[in-house]
């Protein structure tokens, strides 16, 4: 059911930023596209979402290219506590809401 | 502001038994939706909620599984038999509306033998 592509893992130095991409080239008019986090034994985090404009608030920033078929996020200096599974979720506006969670990328944040 | 409360955070039966998670939700929030997490994969939504009325079930396993939020607040999920394949995560969220933000409990990791 996953709408989305993302690369398995991926690692960063400690300081540096983190570029998370995600492919949804199906993705339609009408779908957000949401970021998550998972840090081992915790439920997902929400980090941050958008529909068209790219956005960012204090923990990440969320590009989105202009034909939306990708996005890409952004942790701008990752810490070692940034070590975790991100998920890209592509949410339609009028399909009750639902997430479809892919495997996500496990970032691995390196000292 | 208080986030979204889950127990037991541990359980272990044996396959057969029956289980039973509780999960409190934020304060207003009227979407409440239970997910099944098996180890290595991604959640995946079991039952959603909005206030005490079930807006989408498609993917419960009916004949085990069975989910309440009867004054459309707390919730329920409960497993009767267990089976082994049941052993996973099993995360509450909820969201102040039908299309907004979902925010996640911490989980309750049940074990079946």
């Amino acid at each position: 059911d996953a709408k989305t592509t993302q690369p398995p893992s991926m690692d960063c130095a400690e300081g540096r930023a983190a570029n998370l991409p995600c492919n949804h080239s199906t993705i339609s008019g009408n779908e957000y596209v949401y970021w998550y986090r998972q840090i081992h034994s915790q439920g997902p985090q929400y980090i941050i979402h958008g529909l068209k404009n790219n956005e960012t608030n204090e923990m990440a920033s969320l590009i989105i290219t202009e034909d939306r078929k990708s996005s890409t996020l952004i942790l701008p200096h990752a810490t070692l506590r940034d070590t975790a599974v991100y998920y890209c979720i592509v949410r339609a506006v009028y399909n009750f809401n639902k997430f479809y969670f892919g495997s996500g990328t496990k970032l691995n944040v390196k000292p | 502001e208080a986030g979204v409360a889950q127990s037991p955070r541990y359980k272990i039966i044996e396959k057969r038994q029956s289980v039973a998670f509780w999960c409190n939700p934020i304060s207003g929030h009227a979407t409440l939706y239970w997910y099944q997490q098996i180890l290595g994969q991604g959640p995946k939504l079991l039952i959603q909620f909005q206030n005490n009325g079930v807006v989408d079930d498609s993917q419960l396993p009916k004949d085990r599984f069975s989910a309440e939020r009867l004054k459309g607040v707390d919730s329920t999920l409960k497993i009767q038999p267990a089976k082994l394949e049941d052993s996973a995560v099993y995360l509450c969220a909820s969201s102040l509306e039908l299309a907004g933000t979902q925010y996640f409990g911490p989980g309750t990791r049940l074990l079946v033998l």
